[in-house]
């Protein structure tokens, strides 16, 4: 089964731009792009908030960005805002349907 | 507006079989979808457990496959996950939720329903 490695904990001011890594030990994300993005906050159910590497769902922030390089997909979220901080995990559904670890953003 | 909403014990012994319900309202089950369950261990990441179709047809994680059932009840439009044989390692939050298809992602969750395994 694929795996996804996320780094456990990012962290930015208010006003900053952040980059969350996922990296895909199989090919499935590169070939692909089949990669999503859930932010949770404590607590409360996961949000989708990228889907097919790239795409929002209707209402969320345009400040939430979702791209690819190779076997990593990245989130980044630019404008930080207090409401921002929370759990961030990645997902790929290509083949075997996996997430990653998880991130904690921290607002400063 | 779809919604789901998880039911079942909040409490379940040790080698004993986890039961639980999600109930879909705005949206017929048989209308299409892939149909899921995931569930997050306390302070811990989550995990995808598996789906099923309205049709039936299921896709289950490699790693629970044998302990995992997944079926659906169209007549109450709901489905429901088994886990067998359950230890103090599947205490979790348990989330159902719809997936838009084939390669679609878990879209809309329910709000989660913690489950303890414990004597």
């Amino acid at each position: 089964q694929s795996a996804l490695t996320q780094p456990a904990s990012v962290s930015g001011s208010p006003g900053q731009s952040i980059t969350i890594s996922c990296t895909a030990t199989s090919s499935d994300v590169g070939i692909y792009n089949l990669v999503s993005w859930y932010q949770q906050h404590p607590g409360k159910a996961p949000k989708l908030m990228i889907y097919e590497g790239s795409k929002r769902p209707s209402g969320v922030s345009n400040r939430f960005y979702g791209s690819k390089s190779g076997n990593t997909a990245s989130l980044t979220i630019s404008g930080l805002q207090a409401e921002d901080e929370a759990d961030y995990y990645c997902f790929s559904y290509a083949g075997d349907r996996v997430f990653g670890g998880g991130t904690k953003l921290t607002v400063l | 507006q779809v919604q789901l909403q998880e039911s079942g014990p909040g409490l379940v012994k040790p080698s004993e079989t986890l039961a639980l319900t999600c109930t879909v309202s705005g949206y017929s089950i048989t209308s299409g979808y892939f149909w899921a369950w995931i569930r997050q261990p306390p302070g811990k990441g989550l995990e995808w457990i598996g789906n099923i179709y309205h049709s039936g047809s299921t896709y289950y994680n490699p790693s629970l496959k044998s302990r995992v059932t997944i079926s659906v009840d169209t007549s109450k439009n709901q489905f429901s996950l088994n886990l067998s044989s359950v230890t103090a390692a599947d205490t979790a939050v348990y989330y159902c939720a719809k997936e838009g298809g084939r390669y679609s992602p878990p879209g809309t969750w329910g709000q989660g329903t913690l489950v303890t395994v414990s004597p």
